[in-house]
């Protein structure tokens, strides 16, 4: 089965320090990977998404994620974490457009 | 603006009963789909439909059914509600397309079987 996996299911980081997220894919046919960010008792909200236009997608809230083909990775970085950022971030995939595939998620926490 | 809406935030059932989760898109997508969300686990397929009337089975379809007359809308069942069914149900719409493909999702409601 296609299965997407994140390392560390909890990150903590000081404001203002660098963010990454880790996220792997296990497949021979490069998917279509996304990341998604949920707030407590919320639903999930789309940060960016790959589409084989670019390796490096920007997305919302000053996110982005680099797909490295060679590597199965499509890690979320961001270069200064804010308060705000902290919730849970959840990385996917979809190999026919109607299947998504989630990885167990991992809980960002931002420290003062 | 685009909008999964999800029937209740919250719900409270007794063992034994009938529950039914309801949600609805305004975005004439294809697809829809129904997860659940647990601690550690992630998001869990439950089931998914690409089309009305049609459905196929996810990850974890014990213990659930649903139903899609209408292309907007698509019902999670539990025919017997237990309390290991006590999770986050997320429901999930998506186009067919090859562009904006992507899931769009609900506010969640949590279930609570008691």
């Amino acid at each position: 089965a296609q299965s997407v996996t994140q390392l560390g299911s909890h990150v903590s980081v000081s404001e203002g320090a660098l963010v990454l997220l880790r996220c792997n894919y296990s497949s021979s046919v490069p998917p279509y990977l996304f990341w998604y960010v949920q707030y407590p008792n919320q639903g999930l909200q789309l940060l960016l998404k790959y589409t084989s236009a670019a390796t490096l997608v920007k997305g919302i809230n000053g996110f982005e994620a680099e797909f490295k083909k060679s590597e199965t990775s499509f890690h979320l970085t961001k270069p200064s974490a804010h308060m705000s950022d902290a919730a849970e971030y959840f990385c996917a995939v979809t190999y026919n457009f109607n299947k998504f595939y989630f990885g167990s998620g991992t809980k960002l926490n931002v420290k003062p | 603006d685009v909008k999964v809406t999800q029937s209740s935030r919250y719900l409270v059932k007794r063992t034994g009963e009938k529950v039914f989760l309801e949600c609805v898109q305004d975005m004439d997508h294809e697809n829809m789909f129904w997860y659940r969300q647990d601690p550690g686990l992630g998001l869990r397929l439950i089931y998914f439909s690409y089309d009305v009337k049609m459905k196929e089975k996810g990850d974890i379809p014990e213990g659930y059914s649903v139903s899609r007359e209408k292309k907007e809308r698509f019902s999670l069942i539990l025919e017997s509600a237990s309390t290991n069914q006590t999770s986050m149900y997320l429901c999930a719409s998506s186009s067919s397309g090859q562009v904006n493909f992507e899931a769009f999702f609900g506010q969640g409601t949590r279930l609570t079987v008691v």
